[in-house]
């Protein structure tokens, strides 16, 4: 089946420390996002790329890095810049263009800073 | 002011109801418009998509697009308590892939 596989699930971060979470997807997307959702706030865009080797920051990137070196993937640093990281984190994709233009999204995972 | 406004809620109906949930947005060049399901510590999950203006009905949902307005809706009919879950509007304009959210509306269908 088609999807976005983000991992882990859960992850726990201490003090200074960089973590890493993954996003994959074979759905053969040009697009792919990380969202940042904290309770009451919405979806807020971290950062996206809209093809390989190029990505561009959005409204909070700071304390976030990212690379995309192959299509299907794209994964998220969250450095200990990061002040405040615990949150739900979301990747996404879209094929876009006129004809497919949603967006999908993998289950998220839970940061902790402990 | 954001580009897209939701009511939070947490709205709560009795089973069977049907459910109006809103999003309004500033932007007149969005013309692209999808709404969202999302369980608690889930991943949203993708319910309606809508091109530019009119009514899209799938199963016991319908979204309604009326540009004029810069208003849209969604209708779920003969609500069930599986519906409970917050439910976000999202769009975008057209050649460019960048989405604007809704901060969602949370809804509780009680058996």
């Amino acid at each position: 089946d088609g999807g976005i596989t983000q991992s882990p699930k859960y992850l726990f971060r201490k003090e200074g420390q960089n973590v890493t979470l993954s996003c994959e997807q074979n759905l053969n997307h040009d697009a792919m996002y990380w969202y940042r959702q904290d309770p009451g706030q919405g979806l807020r865009l971290i950062y996206y790329s809209q093809i390989v080797n190029d990505f561009q920051k959005g409204d909070i990137a700071e304390g976030y890095s990212v690379s995309r070196e192959k299509k299907e993937s794209f994964p998220l640093t969250v450095t200990s810049a990061q002040k405040n990281p615990t949150a739900f984190y979301l990747c996404a994709s879209t094929a876009g263009g006129a004809l497919r233009f949603e967006a999908f999204f993998g289950q998220g995972t839970r940061l902790t800073v402990v | 002011q954001k580009e897209v406004e939701q009511d939070p809620g947490p709205l709560s109906v009795p089973e069977g109801a049907i459910v109006s949930l809103n999003c309004t947005y500033s932007n007149s060049a969005f013309q692209y418009f999808m709404w969202y399901r999302q369980y608690s510590r889930k991943g949203p999950e993708l319910l309606m998509y809508t091109y530019s203006s009119g009514n899209k009905e799938d199963g016991r949902f319908t979204a309604q697009v009326d540009k004029s307005s810069k208003y849209i809706s969604l209708f779920i009919r003969d609500s069930q308590p599986s519906d409970s879950a917050t439910y976000l509007c999202a769009m975008r304009v057209y050649n460019f892939n960048k989405f604007y959210f809704g901060s969602g509306t949370k809804l509780n269908v009680k058996p």
